[in-house]
């Protein structure tokens, strides 16, 4: 079993459209999580860390839930600019990250 | 500007002729480290260093090796290249920081293929 798990998509959605993705994780001492973003054949990019209250940011909201290890991560409003694949990343005890395969989205207009 | 660069962008190569991936970071971060990334597999990290002169092994070190002898570079040498090693190479840096919530830094990526 994968460390990190994603649904690998795609999810194809219309502009205006709220999309959400699921993550597990199977290592219970992983105590960091984040979202990152890649688009095609370029770099990841931070979008968002995940704090265990939830947070927020614009259109984004993240969630974790600890119980079940689990990680959420729900786009409102969807823009064409979303299109990207997004990468679940847990970090344990360790200084290691490590990162799912990735969910794909695709918005149309 | 803070950045990650990463050399050559794109390299062909042949089975057993060494070669050598640089990477550089600008932000004075202690951490860097070195991922591969393949289709389905997603990123799987290479090695990594916490800080001058100290590196570690990631989840597949077979077949690389690296060095940190100043802050800034970090690069990957893969001694005699196979062609399971044809991927797409990151380099990242960050703070080395265990209280807040770090933040790593990627380079472009490095497209390999070893033929």
């Amino acid at each position: 079993r994968k460390e990190v798990e994603q649904d690998p998509g795609p999810f194809n959605v219309p502009e205006g459209a709220t999309v959400a993705f699921n993550c597990t994780y199977s290592n219970s001492a992983s105590q960091s999580f984040f979202w990152y973003r890649q688009d095609c054949r370029k770099e990841p990019k931070l979008l968002m860390s995940v704090y265990s209250s939830g947070n927020e940011d614009g259109r984004f909201t993240a969630q974790l839930n600890r119980a079940s290890q689990y990680i959420s991560l729900l786009i409102r409003d969807s823009k064409l600019s979303d299109s990207a694949t997004y990468l679940c990343v847990a970090r344990g005890n360790t200084d290691k990250l490590i990162f799912g395969t990735g969910t794909r989205l695709q918005v149309f207009p | 500007e803070a950045q990650v660069t990463q050399n050559p962008r794109y390299l062909i190569t042949v089975t057993g002729k060494k070669l050598t991936v640089t990477c550089s970071q600008n932000m004075n971060h202690e951490y860097m480290s070195w991922y591969r990334q393949d289709p389905g597999l997603g990123l799987r990290q290479i090695y990594y260093s916490m800080n001058v002169e100290v590196t570690d092994k990631g989840d597949v070190p077979e077949g690389y090796k690296v060095s940190r002898k100043e802050k800034r570079n970090f690069p990957l040498i893969l001694e005699s290249p196979s062609p399971n090693q044809t991927s797409l190479y990151f380099c990242a840096s960050s703070r080395q920081d265990r209280v807040t919530y770090n933040e790593q830094f990627f380079g472009p990526g490095t497209r390999l293929t070893v033929l």
